[in-house]
């Protein structure tokens, strides 16, 4: 059974850093390219960087550009988003995502990491 | 504004057929293929359809996708109360090299 599993949500100050992990089992992680999308309370969802098998490419939403590093420890079967200079707007649950190779459709969904940036 | 424009709700009765549109600002776009999303409340998304028209095993064929040009719709056919929730069209947009979201389409079941 394909499981993607968040963590490292957390209360954190404006300005402030944050690491969130995503635990991948159930299938081979190196195989698949990955994402995080988020959701900010009460509104929709926005997509946040992709990296593929390989850790190449990378890309990110230009709201996150400068600021936000994806990586990926295929040893570890573990996806990673370095969040540095948090804003407000930053706040939202965070969603772990399998890239299906198929037009860019996320197949699975972990169940999100709530990331709170407030002082 | 969203590169992808969905009508904020949608409503239907039980056994009825209801459309969701997403429709997609041509100036950057180019061809893209659209995928849909359902988000039940409380719950993470689930893939609906991908590629335009195409389901994942699992999904019923209750179901169905359609594209036009850098347009897309999302048909439900015999609604049911189960299917009340949020609905995203999604897309890569490669001029963009971004994946983009629609900004949802609130379902709701009479």
């Amino acid at each position: 059974e394909v499981q993607l599993v968040e963590s490292g949500g957390a209360l954190v100050q404006p300005g402030g850093s944050l690491r969130l992990s995503c635990a991948a089992s159930g299938f081979t992680f190196s195989s698949y390219s990955m994402n995080w999308v988020r959701q900010a309370p009460g509104k929709g969802l926005e997509w946040v960087s992709y990296i593929g098998r390989g850790s190449s490419p990378i890309y990110y939403a230009d709201s996150v550009k400068g600021r936000f590093t994806i990586s990926r420890d295929d040893a570890k079967n573990s996806l990673y988003l370095q969040m540095s200079s948090l804003r407000d707007e930053d706040t939202a649950v965070y969603f772990c995502t399998r890239d299906s190779g198929k037009t860019a459709a996320d197949d699975y969904w972990g169940q999100g990491t709530l990331v709170t940036v407030s002082s | 504004q969203s590169v992808l424009t969905q009508p904020p709700s949608a409503s239907g009765t039980p056994g009825q057929r209801v459309s969701i549109s997403c429709s997609g600002s041509s100036s950057n776009i180019g061809s893209i293929n659209f995928n849909w999303y359902q988000q039940l409340p409380g719950t993470a998304p689930r893939l609906l359809i991908y590629n335009n028209d195409e389901r994942p095993a699992g999904v019923p064929d209750r179901f169905s996708g359609s594209r036009s040009g850098t347009s897309a719709s999302l048909a439900i056919s015999g609604l049911q109360s189960d299917d009340e929730g949020d609905y995203y069209c999604a897309a890569w947009v490669e001029s963009l090299s971004s994946r983009v979201f629609g900004g949802g389409t609130k379902l709701t079941v009479l």
